[in-house]
């Protein structure tokens, strides 16, 4: 496809479930990012790939969340014994070149934990 | 610490007028600010940038003014359309690739 791809649409989990969350960037895009947004806040910064390197996990709320792209293109973002706090849309987005923050998001996941 | 602000949650304008979205920020390192628009069930799509060494960019009916002193800047869509309303979004960068982003101002126009 032409844009960022995310998989599923939809989740819910049951509080304490493992969740994995798929992210296809756009094709030769080096870069990488997740955001997860709250409820009517804006997107925060979870972390970034460069191609498969990890750069920035800054983000990252807990080590419950855990997040790979081993082959520089396709990027999992993992969260292990969800929380009802968890519940959010994690948004992906990629660009094509390092030091572009023009990034093109995807339409998200949204995760709901019950 | 919210370190980009949207204070006005939402706006209306009526068709055909002027759509003024305003953002504050607090880091003084922030030396670029990107807009964003957000339809429903979308994810945000990139509208506008500006560099902090620029006090004005301007792209078809989006102008976007920076005001460094103030730590302010400014969207203007001007003629406002139909398909402008969605959620807006500033956005802040510095030397690194991550954005922060404001809470959004959700822009509707009224026919």
């Amino acid at each position: 496809g032409a844009g960022v791809s995310q998989s599923p649409r939809y989740k819910v989990a049951k509080r304490g479930q493992d969740v994995a969350l798929r992210c296809d960037p756009i094709s030769g895009h080096v870069s990488l990012f997740w955001y997860q947004q709250a409820l009517g806040q804006g997107p925060e910064f979870l972390t970034y790939f460069q191609n498969e390197a990890q750069l920035d996990k800054s983000g990252l709320p807990s080590d419950r969340f855990f997040a790979e792209r081993p082959e520089g293109s396709v990027s999992t973002l993992k969260i292990q014994r969800t929380q009802q706090e968890d519940s959010a849309v994690y948004l992906c987005a990629s660009s094509s070149w390092t030091g572009n923050v023009e990034a093109f998001f995807g339409q998200g996941t949204r995760l709901t934990v019950v | 610490d919210q370190q980009v602000k949207q204070n006005s949650p939402s706006l209306s304008v009526q068709e055909g007028r002027i759509s003024i979205l305003n953002c504050d920020y607090t880091n003084s390192m922030f030396d670029y600010f990107l807009w964003y628009k957000k339809y429903p069930a979308e994810g945000p799509t990139f509208l506008i940038s500006i560099s902090s060494i620029k006090d004005k960019n301007e792209d078809g009916r989006f102008t976007v003014f920076l005001n460094k002193s103030a730590k302010h800047l400014s969207l203007h869509i001007v003629p406002s359309q139909p398909g402008d309303s969605a959620v807006y979004f500033c956005a802040a960068n510095f030397g690194n690739e991550k954005l922060t982003f404001g809470t959004g101002t959700r822009l509707t126009i009224i026919p």
